[in-house]
């Protein structure tokens, strides 16, 4: 069962250009959570989502970024106009969305280095 | 809202010992889970272990165990004999236990070194 990929893995933007971002959650999986890592900082959350619907962006930037998670294909994270300031590793979590508060927990995939020119 | 505070930066113990990661956290729910997650330094995210907060009994995982004192709010991670392969970035984690998902909340992360 492959886990949670993301692509690219490294990418290089220069400021004022868009940077896109992939998630394929784990098979099954049918929730997906972006967070973003500064350097020499823990993860912090962004937006969650289940296809189709964003359940909660409270930590995403209100402007610039935007997520989605279609029907059909990956979950993408896109940031529009970079700054230097969104340089970071930005990881994907996915997870299988048990009703009734069961503990679910979320795997990650190995994340997407994003660094601005 | 949560908050997950990790008191040492830094540890570094020699191959074969025991080392403890402390982890405190501040919430008014009653109802969370907790997790370790390690970071090695391809800085893939790694699930170590997690503990439900209704659950008395510390989670184990082979040499990894938890002591969870819910009243006092905390959670601390112990690694027995110690590998070179632990060498990583160690991150407390909490989630709201809910009807659906909740995000994850990390600590800043505490960096261990394995001594050969």
């Amino acid at each position: 069962n492959a886990g949670v990929m993301q692509n690219p893995r490294h990418l290089v933007r220069r400021r004022g250009q868009e940077a896109r971002l992939r998630c394929s959650p784990m098979k099954g999986h049918s929730h997906v959570y972006w967070y973003r890592q500064l350097p020499e900082e823990g993860l912090k959350f962004m937006v969650y989502l289940q296809k189709e619907n964003i359940i909660d962006e409270s930590g995403m930037p209100k402007e610039r970024f935007s997520a989605e998670f279609p029907k059909e294909g990956p979950s993408i994270l896109r940031i529009q106009q970079v700054v230097r300031g969104d340089s970071a590793a930005y990881f994907c979590a996915s997870s299988l969305g048990l009703a009734g508060g069961s503990t679910d927990t979320q795997y990650f995939g190995p994340g997407t280095r994003l660094t601005v020119l | 809202a949560q908050t997950v505070t990790q008191s040492q930066p830094e540890m570094s113990v020699q191959e074969a010992e025991t080392v403890t990661l402390s982890c405190t956290y501040d919430t008014s729910e009653s109802n969370y889970y907790l997790f370790w997650y390690k970071q090695p330094p391809s800085r893939q995210m790694i699930l170590v272990i997690r503990q439900e907060a209704y659950k008395q009994q510390n989670a184990t995982e082979n040499r990894f165990s938890v002591n969870f004192q819910k009243a006092a709010k905390s959670f601390s991670l112990k690694i027995s004999d110690s590998q070179l392969g632990d060498t990583a970035m160690y991150f407390c984690a909490f989630m709201k236990q809910n009807f659906g998902n909740e995000k994850l909340t990390f600590g800043t992360g505490t960096r261990l070194t394995i001594i050969p």
